[in-house]
Parts: C-alpha cells; structure tokens; sequence
C-alpha cells in the first residue's frame, strides 16, 4: 500500500545522461527489488538486495534499511532503457509479500 | 531463472462473467503469487501461496478466489466479474526454501469486464 513512496514519478532523459530514482519506505524493510516493465509489458528483475549495493552494467542500486531508503542509478542511457521502473520492498513480518512501489515512468530521449 | 507463464495474455468478458487466469512455473518454486496492477499505481497483491492445496489472502483479495493445483500451477478465478476487476493481473513465483525470496514474473494477463 502506502509503505512505499517512489519518485518521481516521470523522468525524461537524453541518450548519455544518467539520473536516480528513489523509493522511500515508511517503515524498516528486509529487502527490495527492482524491475524494469519493459514496452511488452513483462516485468524484467534488475536487482534484489538485503544491503549495501549492487552493479550491473550501467545501473546501479544501493539499500540502506536502517535509513529506510533504496535508490538506482542509471547512467549513460540509452533508448532501450525506456520504460516503467518500480521499486518493491518485504517487510520483515513476511518476506514473501512485496510492496511497490507507484513507478517511475522514464522517457529516454534522441 | 525462473520461468513463469500466463494464459491467456488478453481476455474480454461481459459483467457477472466467470473468468479463469492461468499461471505455470517450471521451476520447482514453493511459493506463487498473484497481483493486478492498475495504471498509474504499483502492483497489489491478490492471493499467495506456498504449495500445492495452500492458499493465503493478500491485501486485495476482494472477488477473487484462487487455487493451487500442483507445484507447477496456480490459477485465479472470477465467479462475478466487475468492470472494477479490469486490470493488468501478474503472477509471479519465488523458491523461499533456499533462503532467496527473489520473485519472478510472468508476461501478464490483461483482463478487460466490460
């Protein structure tokens, strides 16, 4: 529901500009994911972590549960970047239940 | 990684219609999930579960009714259908046994009751 703030909720980028996108949690989460909903629809697993951060190419995630924040960058982006990101937290009580995010709607531009 | 997927991927019916949505995974994966998601918000969660015969309510599981037949297969029912219920529905599936709740998502299903 609520427990997940994410921002923003649109974003437009020119090809080999980089930005980050941020979800804010209302209360301590275990761990989150993120995903890319790509232009057919399918939800693509980008990250899944506990802690810390994680690389991948040219994204990168970071997780701090005690400051109850999770963030991925982009960087250097390209078209086919387009698309809905959204953030998904567990919460401690129930690891197998996520909470998401709103999305954020990127726009990566010529 | 997990294989998930759904049928049918686009399906029309009429007010008070019985709708059936289809979900397999090949994976081995204990538990299965179901969500819609509606334009402009994140994915909800319907239904769960953690095995064949369980099943467990998640935070909208208003007018929906779900079954896990097998391992493999989960299915989520409309006895009524209502044009509140047109929405994107996704299933997804995670193996909690090993200790990764990493969840896998199917292509999704899109439902309009008209």
């Amino acid at each position: 529901g609520d427990q997940v703030e994410q921002s923003p909720s649109a974003l437009s980028l020119h090809e080999g500009t980089g930005s980050a996108l941020r979800c804010n949690f209302t209360t301590t989460m275990r761990a989150v994911q993120w995903f890319r909903k790509n232009s057919r629809g399918s939800l693509i697993n980008l990250f899944y972590l506990a802690s810390g951060t994680k690389e991948n190419g040219r994204l990168k995630s970071a997780f701090d549960s005690k400051e109850r924040y999770s963030t991925l960058h982009i960087r250097d982006a390209q078209l086919e970047d387009s698309g809905t990101y959204f953030c998904a937290a567990e919460v401690p009580s129930n690891y197998n239940v996520l909470y998401f995010g709103s999305g954020t709607k990127l726009t990566v531009e010529p | 990684e997990a294989a998930v997927t759904q049928s049918p991927r686009n399906k029309v019916t009429v007010t008070g219609g019985n709708v059936t949505l289809s979900c397999r995974q090949t994976n081995s994966h204990n538990y299965m999930y179901w969500y819609r998601q509606d334009t402009g918000h994140g994915l909800r969660l319907i239904h769960y579960s953690y095995g064949a015969g369980n099943l467990q309510i998640g935070d909208v599981p208003d007018g929906y009714k779900a079954t896990r037949t097998t391992q493999e297969d989960f299915f989520l029912l409309l006895e009524l259908a209502s044009p509140s219920q047109t929405s994107l529905y996704f299933c997804a599936s995670s193996d909690a046994l090993t200790g990764g709740y990493e969840q896998y998502f199917g292509p999704g299903t899109r439902l309009t009751v008209l």
